[in-house]
């Protein structure tokens, strides 16, 4: 089945310590994004990446870092510079050139106490 | 920026009737909306969508209109059941030189009545 995979589900964490969130698709997508989302608000960018090895930050990039060194894979570090890091994230795919939909992978919740 | 907003946080219909969800968009260079469910504690899933050339599509229960007049986007479910309840989202898309942008409204917290 093609799709997206995040892993792990839940997530916990000591302040101060960084964390890596992974994502995986087989949907054979060029582009890849990761949103934060809290209770209340709509999806907010942190990432995205339209090619392997190139990706841009988004609307709330800082203290987060990224990597795209193979088309299937996204990894998002939640650094100790991340001020509030406690959220639900989710992966996104889509083709690129074309405005087309985005496919959400089922997300982590990351809780950093 | 851009803003993608819904004018209801939470609607409530009773099983069997229809719900209707609205959402209002600004940037009139949005080529593709979408409109998203999310259940509690997962990632949203494709309902339907729509090209900013056409006014309406239909789907299984599902209908979404677009007015690009008054910028304004809506969600309509037929025969609404209890599986409906659901954060719903809309969301709009622009091509741009540096790749798709997607912008999303906060949602609307739907809540079937049985």
């Amino acid at each position: 089945d093609g799709g997206i995979t995040q892993s792990p589900k839940y997530l916990f964490r000591k302040e101060g310590q960084n964390v890596t969130l992974s994502c995986e698709q087989n949907l054979n997508h060029d582009a890849m994004y990761w949103y934060r989302q809290d209770p209340g608000q709509g999806l907010r960018l942190i990432y995205y990446s339209q090619i392997v090895n190139d990706f841009q930050k988004g609307d709330i990039a800082e203290g987060y870092s990224v990597s795209r060194e193979k088309k299937e894979s996204f990894p998002l570090t939640v650094t100790s510079a991340q001020k509030n890091p406690t959220a639900f994230y989710l992966c996104a795919s889509s083709i690129v050139d074309s405005s087309y939909e985005q496919y959400f992978g089922p997300g982590t919740r990351l809780t950093v106490t | 920026g851009e803003s993608v907003g819904l004018h209801l946080p939470t609607l409530s219909v009773q099983e069997g009737d229809n719900s209707i969800i609205n959402c209002a968009y600004s940037n009139s260079a949005s080529d593709y909306f979408i409109w998203y469910k999310q259940e509690s504690g997962k990632g949203p899933q494709f309902i339907i969508d729509i090209r900013s050339n056409m006014d309406k599509r239909q789907g299984q229960r599902v209908t979404v209109l677009l007015n690009k007049t008054v910028k304004h986007l809506s969600l309509q479910i037929a025969a609404t059941q209890p599986g409906d309840s659901a954060v719903y989202f809309c969301a709009e898309s622009v091509l741009t030189n540096t790749g798709n942008q997607f912008y999303f409204g906060t949602g609307t917290s739907l809540t079937v009545i049985p």
